[in-house]
């Protein structure tokens, strides 16, 4: 079965600019996470999707990050404007159910780095 | 609020060495636990999972354990390879609010041959 799959692989943008990155989960798998990932440390959650609902923003910075996933299936996170401490690897990662004891499986990530 | 540590945070050994890696979590209230392997520049893979209501789970050269009580797991790697230089990062899946996955900062392991 295809994996978690994301793109694109890296993005250099300049501070104050948006950047968009896209995510497709693996085939059936309702529940959908976007993870930030700051160099040194280990990956943070920045919001959950089930199917296409919001479960959890609550690590979102909404005043420039916005997530959405209309159908269910692959899901867009957006950066307006970008600051340099939004340099991070974005990761992407998705299960089967919202259900405690269901493995998660990663995609490849997006490296963003912000000048 | 969960928090999960992970030590050593780096560690350097030869070629064929036995290890082991540590994970400690403040609250025992988890659905499970799973090890990850990053390479440089790369996404996770996911190396092992172990649900609250197991001790240990095994995979080749990978035996992980856990003791819920206790809030610690090990991951330990036998007779270790080149190809085993990565950061392993270690993640538990709380039982309170909501499902997602909380990390430690991992632990990178370099292999000299």
């Amino acid at each position: 079965e295809a994996g978690v799959a994301q793109s694109p692989r890296y993005k250099i943008i300049e501070k104050r600019q948006s950047v968009a990155f896209w995510c497709n989960p693996i085939s059936g798998h309702a529940t959908l996470y976007w993870y930030q990932q700051i160099l040194g440390q280990g990956p943070k959650l920045l919001i959950q999707f089930q199917n296409n609902g919001v479960v959890d923003d609550s690590q979102l910075p909404k005043d420039r990050f916005s997530a959405e996933r209309l159908k269910g299936v692959d899901s867009t996170l957006k950066i307006q404007p970008a600051k340099l401490e939004d340099s991070a690897v974005y990761l992407c990662a998705s299960t089967r159910q919202n259900l405690g004891g269901t493995e998660a499986f990663f995609g490849q990530g997006t490296r963003l780095t912000v000048v | 609020k969960q928090e999960v540590t992970q030590i050593p945070a780096a560690l350097s050994v030869p070629e064929g060495e036995n290890l082991v890696l540590n994970c400690s979590f403040t609250d025992s209230a988890i659905y499970n636990l799973q090890w990850f392997r990053q390479d440089p520049g790369k996404g996770l893979t996911s190396l092992l999972l172990i649900q609250s209501s197991q001790r240990e789970q095994t995979s080749g050269r990978l035996n992980a354990s856990l003791d819920k009580s206790s809030g610690r797991s090990t991951l330990y790697i036998a007779a270790s390879q080149p190809g085993d230089s990565a950061t392993y990062l270690c993640a538990v899946r709380p039982v309170k609010a909501g499902t997602a996955l909380i990390f430690g900062k991992g632990t990178t392991l370099s292999v000299s041959s």
